[in-house]
């Protein structure tokens, strides 16, 4: 069975980068024919879809933060990861990796990140 | 503000029929399968109905999807207490060329 676990620090100070890693377990990330998401969730509010990976190397972003966001993936170490620089507190969220094709349909359990100083 | 637009609470008694709505343009619901998320407090949202009104297995059938025009409807009937939760609509926007989610509806059962 398929499982999805984040990984990564739970304190990012603001204007620093905030690095996650998504471990795939119990299938290939290589996969075809699924995308590897990130969305986020600050407190109380709704979902945000961050971006989203192929294992052949295609990747597509939100616009609004496409300047500060990488996302790359390892077929050797079968993880996905995601860098965010320079955030601000407005980016404390849970952030949950999720694997996609028309839809998310098996989701990491999703990691708190604090950004304060 | 979403790009989709979903009641933000809705209350009903166990046994009843619940629809939750979740409206869009032509750039999202109108042109896109549409996906459909329960999420309880504290855990990672979980897919429930995918390409408008396809069930994952483990999506009890008394959970279904619709869609039509720009528009599309979450149906839940014989609700139980357990299905108390968030649930949120998502699909492509063509237009911003990203992945979207509605706000978010409340049920309260």
């Amino acid at each position: 069975q398929l499982q999805l676990q984040e990984s990564g620090p739970g304190l990012v100070k603001p204007s620093e980068t905030l690095s996650l890693t998504c471990i795939v377990s119990g299938g290939s990330i290589s996969n075809s024919p699924y995308y590897w998401g990130w969305i986020r969730q600050p407190p109380g509010k709704g979902l945000e879809w961050i971006g989203s990976i192929y294992y052949s190397g295609n990747i597509y972003y939100n616009p609004s933060l496409k300047s500060r966001v990488a996302i790359s993936l390892d077929a050797s170490k079968n993880h996905f990861s995601l860098k965010l620089s320079s955030v601000t507190a407005a980016e404390t969220a849970v952030y949950y990796c999720a694997r996609q094709f028309s839809a998310f349909d098996i989701w990491g359990q999703g990691t708190v990140v604090t950004v304060s100083s | 503000q979403s790009v989709l637009t979903q009641p933000p609470s809705l209350s009903a008694a166990p046994g009843q029929k619940v629809t939750i709505s979740c409206s869009g343009s032509s750039s999202n619901i109108g042109n896109n399968f549409v996906s459909w998320y329960q999420q309880f407090p504290g855990t990672a949202p979980r897919l429930l109905i995918y390409d408008n009104n396809k069930r994952p297995s483990g999506t009890p059938d008394r959970f279904s999807g619709s869609k039509s025009g720009t528009s599309a409807t979450l149906g839940i009937t014989g609700l139980q207490t357990g299905d108390e939760a968030d649930y949120y609509c998502g699909t492509w926007d063509i237009s911003l060329s990203i992945r979207v989610f509605g706000g978010g509806t409340k049920l309260t059962v």
